[in-house]
């Protein structure tokens, strides 16, 4: 059975950070692309970030360009997402995805983390 | 960037046909994903590269992509197709860039 698990969300700071992980199960990782797609309350889906299988390339959304860092470490089939500089707007629920290729639908999710950016 | 348009809500009655619109600049030339999002559940991605239908998903959905717009159509509504809906693409304009509809709420009458 395909699993994606996500982990390390919570309440933090403006300006503080946060690192998500994804632990990933039923298949094998290292032959998917993945991504990181939020959705904040009463909002759509926005993505966020993508890898490649490899590891690069990586691309980010304008919005968290140069705040987040997408990795991953193909033999522990784990993916993270280190979330830094975290502004009130970065609040919502985080899904990890899979994508088999760079033009293909997200075939698998996670349930998600809820991250909370609040004084 | 690229912008994708979808209808706020839908509404339709039990066994009558239901029609969800995803609107953008010559999206025919793109492949377009649709997901389903019920409240508390991860996204279900229900038709991929326009008109396909991943494993498990009912035959009552279906898709078409053409000039303007893409359409994501569910035949024989039932109730528990109320969701919201997103359309999705992936756009290379510069750098990668996966872009999602606003999504739309299905209501079953």
């Amino acid at each position: 059975e395909v699993q994606l698990v996500e982990s390390g969300g919570g309440l933090v700071q403006p300006g503080g950070s946060l690192r998500l992980s994804c632990a990933v199960s039923g298949f094998t990782f290292g032959s998917y692309n993945m991504n990181w797609v939020r959705q904040a309350p009463g909002k759509g889906l926005e993505w966020v970030s993508y890898i490649t299988s490899g590891g690069s390339p990586i691309y980010y959304a304008d919005s968290v360009k140069g705040r987040f860092t997408i990795s991953r470490d193909n033999a522990k089939n784990s993916l993270s997402l280190q979330m830094n500089s975290l502004r009130v707007e970065d609040t919502a629920v985080y899904y990890c995805a899979r994508d088999l290729l760079a033009t293909s639908g997200f075939d698998a999710w996670g349930q998600g983390v809820l991250v909370t950016v609040s004084s | 960037s690229y912008v994708l348009t979808q209808p706020p809500s839908v509404s339709v009655a039990p066994g009558r046909t239901a029609r969800i619109s995803c609107g953008g600049n010559d999206i025919g030339g793109k492949s377009v994903h649709w997901y389903q999002r019920k409240p508390g559940q991860a996204p279900v991605l229900v038709i991929s590269y326009d008109s396909d239908r991943p494993s498990g998903i009912p035959e009552r959905f279906s898709g078409s992509n053409s000039g303007n717009t893409a359409t994501l159509t569910i035949s024989r509504v039932e109730a528990g197709d109320e969701a919201d809906y997103y359309c999705q693409v992936w756009d290379r304009l510069t750098d990668l860039q996966v872009i999602f509809g606003g999504g739309t709420k299905l209501t079953v009458l």
